[in-house]
């Protein structure tokens, strides 16, 4: 079985510019998550989609934030525009419902 | 709000003997909880489940216990390995319609020594 995919794996960026990041999750999962890790914490949920639809963005910066997950299947994580507290690696998740979480490797931010 | 606590960022344990990593929680909704492993450089990975029916749930070398009445749970490795040395996770979700939304602990960082 193939993991969740991510790309890029590492990103740097300046303050202000935008970046976007890629998920594909395991074949049939229906659910899909974006979490933030920072340095020193444990992740934090971002948004967790149901199939296409959005179930919880709750903890979704949206004024600078979005995401989107076309056709159920994979997802995009964009941040316009950047800033310094950005700098973290974010985690895309999948599963089945009810069943654990199934994390990709991550993509590092790092802005400058 | 810290709704998961592990308070413990390392802990360092001589190579098979038993290693005891320790969360708390606060959040009384919260009745599944997980416990997620992390090497360098790659995501997390599941390692041991337990819903709040239960106190104990054993897995081979991992064991996970919980305490409802103190909030508490712990995970037990015996014995442990230096494959083990990694970052450990304490998560917990309360169950909404089947799905999981996963709060997660801070880390503890396990140092498995020869």
């Amino acid at each position: 079985e193939a993991g969740v995919a991510q790309s890029p794996r590492y990103k740097i960026i300046e303050k202000r510019q935008s970046v976007a990041f890629w998920c594909n999750p395991i074949s049939g999962h229906a659910t899909l998550y974006w979490y933030q890790q920072i340095l020193g914490q444990g992740p934090k949920l971002l948004i967790q989609f149901q199939n296409n639809g959005v179930v919880d963005d709750s903890q979704l910066p949206k004024d600078r934030f979005s995401a989107e997950r076309l056709k159920g299947v994979d997802s995009t994580l964009k941040i316009q525009p950047a800033k310094l507290e950005d700098s973290a690696v974010y985690l895309c998740a999948s599963s089945l419902l009810g069943s654990p979480l199934h994390f990709g490797n991550g993509t590092r931010l790092t802005v400058t | 709000d810290q709704q998961v606590k592990q308070n413990s960022p390392s802990l360092s344990v001589q190579e098979g003997r038993i290693s005891i990593l320790n969360c708390d929680y606060t959040n009384s909704m919260f009745d599944y909880f997980l416990w997620y492993k992390k090497y360098p450089a790659e995501g997390p990975t599941f390692l041991i489940s337990i819903s709040s029916i239960k106190d104990k749930n054993e897995d081979g070398r991992f064991t996970v216990f919980l305490n409802k009445s103190a909030k508490h749970l712990s995970l037990h490795i015996v014995p442990s390995q230096p494959g083990d040395s990694a970052v450990y996770f304490c998560a917990a979700s309360p169950r909404v319609q089947g799905a999981q939304k996963l709060v997660f602990g801070q880390g503890t960082r396990l140092t498995i020594n020869p």
